[in-house]
């Protein structure tokens, strides 16, 4: 079956600390990836996208991802975090073969201390 | 332009009791969905449509009827409300089935 796995589910980290969140995913064929974010109350938005192309994506708010097709991973990262980005990351894949479905990770909690 | 609205943002019920969620969307989209969200378990999705007067059933459908009578609203309908059903619900939208899909910003439903 179809999924998506983010291995991460709470980081911690400091202020200025470095981010790596793991996606992977297990479809074949030509895949479309998304990073979404739901900061605490809100609804889910989107970080960043990736389609086709080069597969380093940069998104909004530093944020960047990384598609490698050989790993069947999509990890995101930023280089320095601010307390401003605790919050909740999901990583979401669709393909055509997926009927009309965009299937999301169970979601990594991010918490950084001031 | 509101884009992806819902009603109510809360609401509480008891177990046995009926009740609907409303989506509204402002974007012309074909595809509305209906998910919930609960902790640790990421999004499930529960129903959706690929356009006016379609649905089809997701992950969860068990529980839950939905309508799409129109192209801007979808609906989502418990008719027995259990505690189970205790969750938060998100309706998204999106142009093609493919492409990045936009949230409401949820209901919070409490079944006692």
């Amino acid at each position: 079956a179809q999924s998506v796995s983010q291995h991460n589910h709470h980081v911690i980290l400091s202020e200025a600390a470095s981010l790596e969140l793991g996606c992977n995913y297990s479809y074949g064929g030509t895949v479309n990836l998304f990073w979404y974010v739901q900061y605490p109350g809100q609804h889910l938005q989107l970080l960043l996208k990736y389609f086709s192309g080069d597969p380093l994506v940069k998104g909004i708010k530093g944020f960047e991802a990384e598609f490698i097709k050989s790993k069947f991973s999509f990890n995101l990262r930023k280089p320095s975090v601010q307390w401003s980005d605790t919050a909740e990351y999901f990583c979401a894949v669709s393909s055509y073969s997926s009927a009309s479905k965009i299937i999301f990770g169970s979601g990594t909690r991010l918490s950084i201390r001031p | 332009n509101a884009g992806v609205t819902q009603t109510p943002k809360f609401r509480v019920l008891k177990t046995g009791q009926s009740m609907t969620l409303l989506c509204a969307q402002d974007m012309n989209h074909e595809y509305m969905y209906w998910y919930r969200q609960d902790p640790g378990m990421g999004l499930r999705l529960i129903h959706y449509s690929v356009g006016e007067g379609t649905t089809a059933k997701g992950e969860v459908p068990d529980g839950y009827n939905v309508s799409r009578l129109k192209k801007q609203n979808f609906l989502l309908g418990l008719e027995s409300a259990a505690p189970s059903q205790t969750s938060v619900y998100f309706c998204a939208t999106s142009d093609t089935p493919t492409y990045e899909q936009y949230f409401g910003p949820g209901t919070r439903l409490t079944v006692t």
